[in-house]
């Protein structure tokens, strides 16, 4: 019964470092999100795929990147961390992008850069 | 762009009292609207999800309601319980081939037992 499965749940990294964030879903969806959640602002959303080999840019795509290699698996990558990207990142995934279905999160990365 | 507020940020309110959760949207050209529940350190549990055309979902003690002609959604909590302490998120999804959603920051609800 896992869902969506994030990791790592914490890092800490040092300005410049690039790291790698693993969602994992074992529901068959096609599609996938990450979303970024600061303080005193709404869940936005980064990148998003439609299915295996897409991705596509959301609101907030700067200095990430992803990749969709296999159906149950979505990476967000951060190249050079910044600062300005410390935040609580949710990876999302729903059956298709119909509005009447669901998303269904993960419990979340806690990512700090310093 | 559309904006979603969620007024008041944080509610207490005492075990048993019956409660209502505010959420507004700026543009009224909306698919759906969503409420999720968000326990500290945990994701966001979809709680129910109305379309456009609807003005009500029901689920036990939860109830939402959708005016989009005015842009406000209320969610109506019956008899609360310490278990339903977390902060509440509504979402919008503008049109049906739309892949954004556009949240509300919140609001974090007490029950005190």
């Amino acid at each position: 019964n896992a869902g969506v499965t994030q990791t790592p749940k914490f890092r800490v990294l040092k300005t410049g470092q690039s790291m790698t964030l693993l969602c994992a879903q074992d529901m068959n969806h096609e599609y996938m999100y990450w979303y970024r959640q600061d303080p005193g602002m709404g869940l936005r959303l980064i990148h998003y795929s439609v299915g295996e080999g897409t991705t596509a840019k959301g609101e907030v795509p700067d200095g990430y990147n992803v990749s969709r290699l296999k159906k149950q698996n979505f990476l967000l990558g951060l190249e050079s961390a910044a600062p300005s990207q410390t935040s609580v990142y949710f990876c999302a995934s729903s059956y298709s992008g119909r509005g009447e279905q669901p998303q269904h999160f993960g419990d979340g990365t806690r990512l700090s850069i310093l | 762009k559309q904006e979603v507020t969620q007024i008041p940020a944080a509610l207490s309110v005492p075990e048993g009292e019956n409660l209502v959760l505010n959420c507004s949207f700026t543009d009224s050209a909306i698919y759906n609207l969503q409420w999720f529940r968000q326990d500290p350190g945990k994701g966001l549990t979809s709680l129910l999800l109305i379309q456009s055309s609807q003005r009500e979902q029901t689920s036990g003690r939860l109830n939402a309601s959708l005016d989009k002609s005015s842009g406000r959604s209320t969610l109506y909590i019956a008899a609360s319980q310490p278990g339903d302490s977390a902060t509440y998120l509504c979402a919008v999804k503008p049109g049906p081939g739309a892949n954004n959603l556009f949240f509300g920051t919140g609001t974090r609800l007490t029950v005190i037992p």
